[in-house]
């Protein structure tokens, strides 16, 4: 089974609305976290937002906040205000249990296009 | 620049030969990862060293792949014998850790290797 599903290959948004990324994660740990990360075209990973599945309320860093629904195992993106550099691949990844080697999964990643 | 540094950033090689990666990380940073990602893919986990310690090796990392971290700084990976396969983007992560314990990570730009 997948351990990080993103469900949408592809997105398209205005500039200046709000995007929702989805992300369904599958694990039976008690402790873990969730990331996002961001790819533009040049490649580098671009270390996003972070959720701790203690944390009570839902991260926001500026523009981005995770929508974190951990009965149904969702950590959605929201990135509002959507920008023209917006426009890249983000992934959803989730580390398992605790210490150790903080290894991450990814799921496969969902294109987002952000047109004028 | 204080960032994750990948050197190349791209290899063209001939089927058969061997090739070298290098990783950068950032300077304070003790845990270094390597990953792959092929075209349409998140990044798969190959290998992490903690200091100069390699700790946990990926099932994906066949014998023909070998990586090292001397003196716990920078790092490399080598491919021998490359086969087709082999053609993804390798990426290199440094990480940090986060004051409630949890460790985000770092990316550098990625070598995007084709083998022919």
């Amino acid at each position: 089974a997948q351990k990080i599903t993103q469900t949408q290959p592809g997105m398209f948004v205005q500039e200046k609305e709000a995007v929702t990324l989805d992300c369904t994660y599958d694990t039976s740990d008690q402790s873990y976290g969730l990331f996002w990360y961001k790819q533009p075209s040049s490649g580098e990973m671009i270390f996003l937002i972070y959720q701790g599945s203690y944390d009570e309320q839902n991260a926001t860093e500026g523009r981005y906040s995770l929508n974190f629904q951990k009965a149904r195992k969702s950590a959605n993106l929201v990135i509002s205000a959507s920008q023209l550099g917006d426009s890249a691949m983000y992934f959803c990844a989730m580390r398992e249990g605790l210490g150790g080697s903080y290894i991450p999964t990814f799921g496969r990643g969902t294109s987002l296009i952000v047109h004028p | 620049d204080t960032g994750v540094s990948q050197n190349p950033r791209h290899k063209i090689t001939k089927r058969g030969q061997n090739v070298t990666f290098r990783c950068d990380p950032i300077s304070e940073h003790n845990r270094l990862y390597w990953y792959r990602q092929t075209l349409g893919q998140g990044p798969e986990f190959l290998t992490y060293f903690q200091n100069e310690a390699q700790l946990e090796k990926s099932r994906l990392l066949s014998d023909r792949f070998s990586a090292e971290r001397p003196k716990g700084s920078f790092s490399t990976l080598e491919i021998q014998r490359t086969e087709q396969g082999d053609s993804a983007m390798y990426l290199c992560a440094s990480s940090l850790r986060l004051d409630r314990g949890e460790e985000t990570q770092y990316f550098g730009p990625g070598t995007r290797l084709l083998v022919l």
